[in-house]
């Protein structure tokens, strides 16, 4: 089972900023948040990842709260193609790591 | 594009018929893995090879598939005697693992089988 939970979708205005929240309450110390995406009919896209500080790259930003419980994906200037489901995971770095997906947020830009 | 390929993208196939996928994975990649996904549902994992050795599979992995990476390069999944039930996207991933530690897993386009 997915160790993360996601609201089931959301909709944001073309131009604004996307803030996907996923609570990983039982996360445990060695494991990472993962971020990946899927735009219909296509593979998985990675996005972002963290430990323990806030990341940022030409993607997005993901802010992880102090007690790890919880994060979000921050999408600055969302546009059309940013519609795509948001997956959140969590992971260790060691053994099988094995990716277990949940549902996940579809998140819809709004022109 | 990742950089895993994926062929074909698209399969249909009548019922009891063998199909075969291949995955050719990121070259310096040494882990590969396989996920099945549904229609609505995100990807489930099937099996994983790290180099040549297939290290894991998946209660989901019925006898009737079979993967194998036979030089530690590409892999292939093979499901005999298809049924409805394994209409599906068979999504292939890898990613580079140092000892006991593997990083981000990088996903190709996905082969989207259609059993009638």
């Amino acid at each position: 089972d997915a160790k993360t939970t996601q609201p089931p979708s959301m909709d944001c205005a073309e131009g604004r900023a996307a803030n996907l929240p996923c609570n990983h309450s039982t996360i445990s110390g060695n494991e990472y948040v993962y971020w990946y995406r899927q735009i219909h009919s296509q593979g998985p896209q990675y996005i972002i990842h963290g430990l323990k500080n806030n990341e940022t790259n030409e993607m997005a930003s993901l802010i992880i709260t102090e007690d790890r419980k919880s994060s979000t994906l921050i999408l600055p200037h969302a546009t059309l193609r940013d519609t795509a489901v948001y997956y959140c995971i969590v992971q260790y770095h060691f053994g099988n790591e094995k990716l277990t997906f949940g549902t996940g947020t579809r998140l819809t830009i709004i022109p | 594009d990742t950089g895993v390929s994926q062929d074909p993208r698209h399969k249909i196939t009548k019922r009891g018929q063998n199909v075969t996928f291949r995955c050719d994975p990121i070259s310096e990649h040494n882990r590969l893995y396989w996920y099945r996904q549904t229609l609505g549902q995100g990807p489930e994992f099937l099996t994983y090879f790290q180099n040549e050795a297939q290290l894991e599979k998946s209660r989901l992995l019925s006898d009737r598939f079979s993967a194998e990476r036979p030089k530690g390069s590409f892999s292939t999944l093979e499901i005999q005697r298809t049924e409805q039930g394994d209409s599906a996207m068979y999504l292939c991933a890898s990613s580079l693992a140092v000892g006991r530690t593997a990083e981000t897993q990088y996903f190709g386009p996905g082969t989207r089988l259609l059993v009638l």
